[in-house]
């Protein structure tokens, strides 16, 4: 069974500045996918980024950005010039390719301040 | 209307009481799901389904009860429920296992907020 972990409950970042969430994981897959899923206050659940395990070059969206080291199992997002809005719960989730189920971590608090 | 919606938003109930959630996707899925997310512990998946048929039950009590009558709709049917299952419950969909690449990604709705008295 797939294992989900993020050791942050909680973060806070001054508006502009960075902040990085960890995740690690446990699988036997080789052929995977990762997420990052941001739950606002508003609670609907929306995808931030993903990455595909066979993929050595670290996925990337605009001010996101992941650090995927899959020797490590290790998949960390990086929120470049935090702003207000980024204010959430972020979910660190994974799946095997041929699969549909996710597994989710049990998410980081981040809270921007001005 | 686009998405993912859930009704209701919220639910209150007696541990006697029957009632469902609704689940509706537009976006053309195969596939949707139920899931739990209580306070300080992860998502739990609890059902699966593809293409109409249940391909996944994560050991639910059997007072919680799926129905998946067209791709497009899901609904959670509650009966006799304990205190301990308040939680939100969250719906998704995602293209589904259709013989072709599936890239994860699942689409949320607002989730049912539920509280059983």
């Amino acid at each position: 069974a797939q294992t989900v972990t993020q050791s942050q409950p909680e973060m806070s970042v001054q508006e502009a500045e960075t902040v990085t969430l960890s995740c690690t994981y446990d699988t036997s897959e080789n052929n995977y996918y990762l997420f990052w899923y941001k739950q606002p206050p508003s609670r609907q659940m929306i995808l931030v980024i993903r990455q595909e395990a066979y993929k050595q070059q670290n996925a990337t969206e605009n001010r996101f950005s992941v650090n995927f080291q899959k020797a490590a199992k290790s998949f960390s997002l990086k929120i470049s010039d935090s702003q207000l809005g980024d204010t959430a719960m972020y979910f660190c989730a994974f799946t095997k390719a041929a699969g549909n189920k996710l597994t989710f971590g049990g998410g980081t608090r981040v809270l921007v301040k001005p | 209307e686009t998405g993912v919606t859930q009704t209701p938003r919220h639910l209150v109930m007696g541990m006697t009481n029957k009632k469902s959630l609704k689940c509706e996707q537009h976006l053309g899925h195969n596939a949707m799901y139920w899931y739990k997310q209580s306070a300080k512990k992860p998502l739990e998946l609890m059902f699966v389904y593809n293409f109409k048929e249940q391909t996944e039950n994560n050991s639910v009590p059997s007072r919680f009860s799926p129905e998946c009558p067209n791709s497009s709709h899901l609904f959670l049917h509650l009966h006799t429920l304990q205190p301990e299952d308040s939680a939100l419950y969250l719906c998704a969909s995602s293209l589904g296992l259709a013989g072709g690449p599936d890239t994860g990604e699942l689409f949320f709705g607002e989730g049912s907020r539920l509280t059983v008295l």
